[in-house]
C-alpha cells in the first residue's frame, strides 16, 4: 500500500509571495487532515476534511491560508500572502473511514519564509 | 480543551540501554486514545505504539512499552535495548473521538554508541 505523498518537499519562498502545497492520501482514507510543524514543537492541525467537505478548520489562518479537496482524493493547500512566521514543516495525514485512531502521514513539506 | 505536556526536550541514552520518556495529558474524557509517534530526521511520522484508555493493560511493540497510569493521566513510554535507530523526536499524542489529535511538545532522543 503506498503512503500519503507530499510535494514539494521544500520550499524557499519570499515574504508576501504565494505558495502551495499539494497532498495525496493513501488511496481509500476518507480523512485529510493538514498540520503546521513550527520547528521544535509538535504538529497542530490547519484543517480536516472528510471526503471533499471541511470538518474542521478551526486553526486555520483564513485571511492567509486556503485548503481544498476536490473530488475528495488530492488536497491543495496554499498560503497568500506568506509571512515569516508561517516557516514551518507542513504534514498532510490521512486515516481509513473506519478506523478512527490511527493517522498516517506524509513526509511533509519543509517550507522557508525569508 | 485537551493539552499533552512532555516535560523532557531531550534524552539521552547508551546503545542497549532503557529509556523511559515521559508524557502527561489532561482530560475530562473518559474514552480516549493515546499515542507514542516517532519522528525521525527525514520527518516521516510514524506510529510506535498506541493505547486504549478503556484498557488496563499497558500496550507492547516489540522493544517499545507503556506505563498508562489513567487516574494520574500519565503515559510513558519505554524502549528498552536502544538501538542506534531509535534516534528521532518522540511525540506523545492525545485522541477522542470528535477531537482533532494533540499532540505533545516533543521529546528529542540521542543514542549513544
Amino acid at each position: 500500500e503506498a503512503g500519503v505523498a507530499q510535494s514539494p518537499r521544500y520550499k524557499i519562498i519570499e515574504k508576501r509571495q504565494s505558495v502551495a502545497f499539494w497532498c495525496n492520501p493513501i488511496s481509500g482514507h476518507a480523512t485529510l487532515y493538514w498540520y503546521q510543524q513550527i520547528l521544535g514543537q509538535g504538529p497542530k492541525l490547519l484543517i480536516q476534511f472528510q471526503n471533499n467537505g471541511v470538518v474542521d478548520d478551526s486553526q486555520l489562518p483564513k485571511d492567509r491560508f486556503s485548503a481544498e479537496r476536490l473530488k475528495g482524493v488530492d488536497s491543495t493547500l496554499k498560503i497568500q500572502p506568506a509571512k515569516l512566521e508561517d516557516s514551518a514543516v507542513y504534514l498532510c495525514a490521512s486515516r481509513r473511514r473506519d478506523v478512527s485512531y490511527e493517522q498516517y502521514f506524509g513526509p511533509g513539506t519543509r517550507l522557508t519564509v525569508t | 480543551a485537551q493539552t499533552v505536556t512532555q516535560s523532557q526536550p531531550e534524552m539521552s541514552v547508551q546503545e542497549a540501554e532503557t529509556v523511559t520518556l515521559s508524557c502527561t495529558y489532561d482530560t475530562s474524557e473518559s474514552d480516549y486514545y493515546l499515542f507514542w509517534y516517532k519522528q525521525p530526521p527525514s520527518r516521516q511520522m510514524i506510529l510506535v505504539i498506541r493505547q486504549e484508555a478503556y484498557k488496563q493493560q499497558n500496550a507492547t511493540e516489540n522493544r517499545f512499552s507503556v506505563n498508562f497510569q489513567k487516574a494520574a493521566k500519565s503515559f510513558s513510554l519505554k524502549i528498552s535495548d536502544s538501538q542506534l535507530g531509535d534516534a528521532a523526536m518522540y511525540f506523545c499524542a492525545y485522541y477522542n473521538a470528535g477531537n482533532m489529535l494533540t499532540f505533545g511538545g516533543g521529546t528529542r532522543l540521542m543514542v549513544k554508541p
